[in-house]
């Protein structure tokens, strides 16, 4: 079974500053990772994915995620956080050895840039 | 179109009504899913169609609930006897298949609120 693992409920972050989103995965065969963004009253935007290659996987907003096998994780980062970035982030994930085609999301990240 | 479209954007019903959520998805996208999305929480996945055809319905969560899709194309979600567990974001998206047969990104649209009273 895939599952997906978001340890944050919420993080808060003053703008300007680094930010770190955390989510861990769990897959019995290879992963294809994904990164989405909702706003306030809004569909989910895809932000970026990680299907193979380079582990440092760069997306849309100056968002970027690192692939790290070891630890199964594949945190999203952004060097500057801006107040416009608040919102609700959600990783998931596909097994690729599975066949199973449907993605599986975390419960979610809140993040909360402060002026 | 360009992008995901789904209707109603609002549904708010009665107890024990059945109602239809439709989605339109991007031209071309033969992957289409449909998620569910209550109140504070992550999504949750209802089923996945390739084409006409649904290989994955395992998250349906009863058999008031049932989904189909016409000309690989248009899907709709029905509910039947819908309770008031069913209020939730009924969320729809697509995806191209890639050359290798595997799923690209996946586009949502704006989802449907469904209240039901």
């Amino acid at each position: 079974a895939q599952s997906v693992a978001q340890p944050e409920d919420q993080v808060n972050v003053a703008e300007g500053n680094p930010l770190t989103v955390k989510c861990t995965y769990s897959v019995s065969g290879n992963p294809y990772l994904f990164w989405y963004v909702q706003y306030p009253n809004r569909g989910l935007q895809f932000l970026l994915k990680y299907i193979t290659g380079d582990n440092l996987v760069k997306g849309s907003y100056g968002f970027e995620a690192e692939f790290n096998k070891s630890q199964t994780s594949f945190h999203l980062k952004k060097p500057s956080a801006l107040v416009s970035d608040s919102a609700l982030y959600f990783c998931a994930v596909r097994d690729i050895g599975t066949g199973r085609r449907a993605l599986t999301f975390g419960s979610g990240t809140r993040l909360q840039v402060q002026p | 179109g360009a992008g995901v479209s789904q209707s109603p954007s609002n549904k708010v019903t009665e107890k024990g009504k059945d109602v239809e959520l439709r989605c339109d998805p991007i031209s071309g996208h033969t992957a289409l899913y449909w998620y569910r999305q209550s109140l504070g929480q992550g999504l949750e996945f209802l089923i996945y169609f390739q084409g006409n055809s649904a290989p994955d319905k395992s998250g349906l969560p009863s058999d008031r609930f049932s989904a189909e899709r016409t000309g690989g194309s248009v899907s709709t979600l029905t509910i039947q006897r819908t309770q008031q567990e069913d209020s939730a974001v009924y969320l729809c998206a697509s995806s191209l298949v890639g050359s290798g047969g595997e799923n690209t990104e996946a586009f949502f649209g704006q989802g449907t609120r469904l209240t039901v009273v």
